[in-house]
């Protein structure tokens, strides 16, 4: 257990459609990524929150967004799903930054279905 | 970010060592070498990391050769659980704004033989 959590665990929804994903962090980390992983694309990085702000975004499109609260549980919001849309959705947590980059910590994932 | 190299695939016994390739030939002086792993239905996990030196922990070795072009996740004595895909990671310094993500490649999908 990597004090991830992630729910909900699976997802099953109609293409047009919006879902909201949500992650707690292990208690104390501070950074919150999101990952996409799908059978064509492999694991991508979405994007990354420090501490409510946004740090870094990756290969993530405009159809999604995310937020971290002050509580530092972060949501993904996916709208205007597509077939495509179909994956498992990582959240990560990790410390403050060392210099050789901070240990993530990977939930066990959100399985989405869009049909 | 550098690109990583690894087999596709790899196959060994259960109890016996099992030794990782991870090319790296475009790797920079601030790069750190970072290994993940991921079990079947479950999300990455940390395995170990360095920069030049050897590294143990309780879960595996890393050797990095002397160039750093290259390096070999080894573990001891492998076991039905190490069963997994094993990722190889290069992280450029924090101090780079975005270098925080992780970028995985393919990684080797490790099977282990009872």
């Amino acid at each position: 257990d990597s004090g991830v959590t992630q729910t909900p665990k699976h997802l099953i929804t109609a293409t047009g459609q919006r879902v909201t994903l949500r992650c707690s962090p292990r208690s104390g980390d501070l950074s919150v990524y999101w990952y996409q992983q799908s059978l064509d694309q492999g694991l991508q990085f979405l994007i990354h929150y420090y501490n409510g702000e946004e740090r870094a975004k990756g290969n993530i499109l405009e159809r999604f967004s995310a937020q971290q609260f002050p509580d530092l549980h972060s949501e993904l919001n996916l709208s205007s799903l597509e077939l495509g849309d179909s994956a498992l959705y990582f959240c990560a947590s990790s410390p403050p930054s060392r210099r050789e980059g901070a240990t993530q910590y990977f939930g066990p994932g959100t399985r989405l279905l869009v049909l | 970010d550098a690109k990583t190299t690894q087999p596709n695939s790899m196959e060994s016994n259960e109890e016996e060592p099992v030794h990782l390739p991870c090319n790296h030939s475009t790797i920079s002086g601030t790069d750190y070498i970072h290994w993940y792993r991921q079990l079947p239905s479950q999300g990455p996990e940390y395995v170990i990391h360095g920069l030049t030196s050897n590294v143990n922990n309780r879960m595996a070795s890393l050797a990095i050769a002397e160039d750093r072009k290259s390096s070999t996740l080894i573990l001891h004595r492998a076991t039905l659980r190490d069963a997994a895909v094993y990722y190889c990671i290069l992280r450029d310094s924090p101090i780079i704004q975005g270098a925080q993500k992780l970028v995985f490649g393919q990684g080797t999908r490790l099977t282990i033989n009872p």
